[in-house]
C-alpha cells in the first residue's frame, strides 16, 4: 500500500527566503504525482503535476521536481510571500484505480 | 469556467438526521470523489465513483451513501449512522486514464449540533 509522508509537518520562514518541502512514497510505480495548496478553510488549489515520465514542472516561482527511483518529490518555492501561507499538500497516483494517496501536508508561515 | 461547485458551504445537522452534500462538475470528469478532513488527520477517502451509475467504498465508508445518476453529479448523504459527522467534506474530479490531475471544490462544513 502507498504510503506518502511530508516533512516538515510544519514551517515558518521570514519573507524572502526560499523553500523547499519535501514529499517522499514508498512505492515509485506511480502515474503522476501532484502538489496542492490549501488556504484555512478552503478546498484543494492545484498547484503543478508531474507525470510519471517527467523531473519536473515550473509554474511561476514554483517548481516541483520527481525522483521515482528514490520515491520522493521536492515542492521549491522561490522568494517566498506571506501570500504563500498555507498547507501545501501532495497526492501520488498509483495502482489501477489511480486513487490517490495524500500526504498530511507541510503548514507554512511566511512571516512579514 | 469550468469547475466543481459544492454546496451549501455550512451544514447544521441535529442528532439523528441524514443530511445530504450537494457536489456537482461541468468538466466532463468520468471519476468523481469524496473525501473527509478532519484536524491532524489528512485527507480520508469516503467513497469514488469511476462512471455512472457506478461507486466503490473508500476507506470510512460507513455510515455514508452516494449516488451517481448523472455525470455531473455526486451527492454524498450522511446519515445518522455516521456517530461522528462533524468535519470538512471535500469533493474532487478527474478525468479518466492516467496523465489526468485532480480538481477540488471548496469544501463544505458539517457541523452536529
Amino acid at each position: 500500500k502507498q504510503e506518502v509522508t511530508q516533512i516538515p509537518a510544519a514551517l515558518s520562514v521570514p519573507e524572502g527566503e526560499n523553500l523547499v518541502l519535501n514529499c517522499s512514497f514508498t512505492d515509485s510505480a506511480i502515474y503522476n504525482l501532484q502538489w496542492f495548496r490549501q488556504d484555512p478553510g478552503k478546498g484543494l488549489t492545484s498547484l503543478l503535476l508531474i507525470q510519471s515520465s517527467q523531473r519536473e514542472q515550473t509554474s511561476g516561482r514554483l517548481n516541483a521536481s520527481l525522483d521515482k527511483s528514490s520515491g520522493r518529490s521536492t515542492l521549491y518555492i522561490a522568494a517566498s510571500q506571506p501570500g504563500d501561507s498555507a498547507t501545501y499538500l501532495c497526492a501520488v497516483t498509483s495502482g489501477g484505480s489511480y486513487i490517490p494517496t495524500f500526504g498530511r501536508g507541510t503548514s507554512l508561515i511566511v512571516h512579514p | 469556467d469550468g469547475g466543481i461547485t459544492q454546496s451549501p458551504k455550512y451544514l447544521f445537522r441535529k442528532e439523528g438526521q441524514n443530511v445530504t452534500l450537494s457536489c456537482e462538475q461541468n468538466l466532463n470528469h468520468d471519476a468523481m470523489y469524496w473525501y473527509r478532513q478532519d484536524p491532524g488527520q489528512g485527507l480520508r477517502l469516503i467513497y469514488y465513483s469511476q462512471i455512472v451509475n457506478d461507486f466503490q467504498k473508500g476507506d470510512i465508508a460507513e455510515g455514508y451513501s452516494v449516488s451517481r445518476e448523472k455525470k455531473e453529479s455526486f451527492p454524498l448523504t450522511v446519515t445518522s449512522a455516521q456517530k461522528n459527522p462533524t468535519a470538512f467534506y471535500l469533493c474532487a474530479s478527474r478525468g479518466q486514464g492516467g496523465p489526468y490531475g485532480y480538481t477540488f471544490g471548496s469544501g463544505t462544513r458539517l457541523t452536529v449540533v
